[in-house]
């Protein structure tokens, strides 16, 4: 029954590791997104997408590549992991802007 | 210097008092959002706003948009209030939330 759901909750990876996360909701919201949280609690938008075309593509390095297969998934994929991409990863949706609904978070650390 | 401005960075409360967090922003919005994120990590959306005042429970949220500032307001805090409360601007004619780096709510027993 969860609304936004993002899988694994905890992942721990080595350095130069390639890493997905994904997310899925399943409240018919037509806009997806992806925000990092770093260590000091700061959200920032990384990506969105809606109706699985993307619209917001901040300055995000291009070893981050979202994939969207429908509207209701938004997938993170990470090549060559850095020790500074350890951060907590929200997935969210939203209804055109509105109701925005939040994941429960990916915690990735990079060792 | 961040868009979206809270203050205070860090609040501790007795149980019961009523307590007021704030949010000032420098850019032309659509809509405010307030979220509480509890220790654990998951995010919770309290408020959107674009006008006026809104109330849930103990929970009310103003904003006064020629000001350009919002308010969080708790009325009789209660331990389980301690969260990070973040303000975020849904940036008008963008698709993107700009947040504020958060009010750490401590409140005690």
């Amino acid at each position: 029954d969860t609304a936004v759901s993002q899988t694994p909750k905890y992942l721990v990876t080595q350095m130069g590791n390639d890493k997905s996360i994904k997310c899925e909701q399943n409240l018919g919201h037509d806009t997806m997104y992806w925000y990092k949280q770093d260590s000091k609690k700061f959200l920032k938008i990384m990506f969105s997408y809606n109706n699985k075309e993307l619209i917001i593509n901040e300055t995000v390095p291009n070893r981050f590549s979202p994939k969207s297969p429908d509207k209701a998934h938004l997938n993170l994929h990470i090549n060559s992991l850095e020790l500074g991409d350890s951060a907590v990863y929200f997935c969210a949706s939203s209804l055109s802007n509105y109701g925005y609904t939040f994941g429960s978070g990916t915690r990735l650390t990079v060792v | 210097k961040n868009e979206v401005e809270q203050s205070p960075q860090n609040l501790t409360a007795q149980e019961g008092e009523f307590i007021t967090i704030n949010c000032s922003y420098s850019v032309g919005i659509s809509a405010l959002h307030w979220l509480q994120q509890h220790p654990g990590g998951g995010i919770v959306s309290l408020f959107m706003l674009s006008s006026g005042k809104k109330k849930h429970g103990r929970l009310i949220a103003t904003i006064n948009i020629q000001e350009k500032h919002s308010s969080l307001h708790i009325t009789a805090s209660h331990p389980r209030d301690s969260a990070v409360y973040i303000c975020a601007v849904l940036i008008a004619n963008g698709n993107k939330l700009v947040f504020g780096a958060g009010t750490i709510l401590r409140v005690k027993s």
